[in-house]
This record gives structure tokens, sequence and C-alpha cells, in this order.
């Protein structure tokens, strides 16, 4: 079992839609959870990241942590084409961080 | 001024050769990371150093051989290459603990 755990996708929504990816991991003894943005042909960027559980705001961003049943979320409103990338989950453990397979979104204009 | 930089950004080779890959970083930053991103997305892992000591060797064949002259640069050595190496490789670096890494725009290589 992979220690972060992501649907592939591609998820393919219209713009302006509410878009939510998710992830789920296998220990509960993470605690830094992280969401990366990449790309097509670049390197991933940090969007996010959230210690523990409950939940962060960054404009139109909301990540969520439910440490009782280990999952990650990140919600997008009002998605915009510009929003079209993989979306990367990662949890840290010691001197690593751990990263999902990554979902491919694709907002359509 | 680019903070990750790496090249080559795209390599082709034939198997069994050898080729290295070059990372840099003007951050400031004292942990650099490799990690090889495959066709299925998946990033995994490779190396980590932190002042230019080996702090993360993970699972990767001996042909994979990290270099750090200094804490601002990392380079990656491969012996013998083979079809499955073919992938992008990223590089990035990070203040020590630090959950935010910054990435170079990767190094795709393809092996025929």
């Amino acid at each position: 079992q992979k220690e972060v755990e992501q649907d592939p996708g591609p998820l393919s929504v219209p713009e302006g839609a509410i878009v939510s990816l998710n992830c789920t991991y296998s220990n509960s003894a993470f605690q830094y959870f992280m969401w990366y943005r990449q790309y097509s042909r670049k390197g991933p960027e940090l969007l996010m990241y959230t210690y523990s559980s409950g939940n962060k705001e960054d404009g139109r961003f909301t990540a969520q942590v439910d440490k009782s049943s280990k999952y990650i979320s990140l919600f997008i409103r009002d998605s915009q084409p510009s929003d079209s990338a993989t979306y990367l989950c990662a949890r840290r453990g010691g001197n690593k961080l751990v990263f999902g397979a990554g979902t491919i979104l694709r907002v359509k204009s | 001024d680019t903070a990750v930089s790496q090249t080559p950004k795209y390599l082709v080779t034939q198997m069994g050769n050898d080729k290295s890959i070059k990372c840099e970083q003007n951050l400031g930053h004292d942990t650099m990371y490799w990690y090889k991103q495959d066709s299925k997305k998946f990033l995994k892992i490779m190396f980590s150093y932190n002042n230019k000591e080996l702090i993360i060797n993970e699972t990767v064949p001996n042909r994979f051989s990290p270099k750090s002259p200094d804490k601002a640069h990392l380079n990656l050595h491969i012996n013998s290459l083979e079809l499955g190496d073919s992938a992008v490789y990223f590089c990035a670096s990070s203040q020590t603990g630090a959950n935010v890494l910054t990435f170079g725009a990767g190094s795709r290589l393809t092996v025929l």
C-alpha cells in the first residue's frame, strides 16, 4: 500500500465549478500535509500546507485534513482554466516529503 | 533569477551509456534533493543531502550516484543507463526540516 493514495483522474470540470481533490494516507503519525501544483513541463510548486487537523483557506483554495478518517482534501472555488494542472498531495515524515501520484485537473472555458 | 536550475533540460541517450545531471540553487538552502517522476506522474524521492552530507538514500540502484560539492550544488551521475531509467528527474531544495521544497524545472531523460 502506498503511503499516500490519490486518484490520478483526469478530472474535467467547467469554468466556475467547485473542485474537490482528495487523498488518503495510511500512517496516523503524519502531522504535516501539503498540496503542490504542477503545470505541464514544470516542477511542482507549493500551494498550501496544513498541520494536523482542520481547515486552511487561501483565496479560492481551502485545504482540509480529517485525521480520524485519514483524509486530505483540497477545494478550489470558482475554478479557472489557469487552474488546469496536476495537483499532488504530500505528507512530511522525518527528513522527506512523500507524494501522492497526483490528480490531473482540467478546467474547460 | 532562477532559484533552482537544472541542466540539461532534455537528455536522449542509448542504453548502457553514462550521463550526469547538474543542479544548483541560489536560495541559501542547506538541504537538496533528487526526485524521480515516472510516466504516471508519481514523484518519488531518491536522495537528500544536508550541508553536503547524504541523509536520505532510498532504495535506488547503485548505478545512481549523487555528489554534493557544496551546499548549493547537487549532481546526479547515472552509470549503465537502462530503459527503465527514462523519467523526469527533479532537483529540489529547502531549509532543514522545512515543508516547503522549491523544485527545479526538471531534466527529462529518455533512454533508447
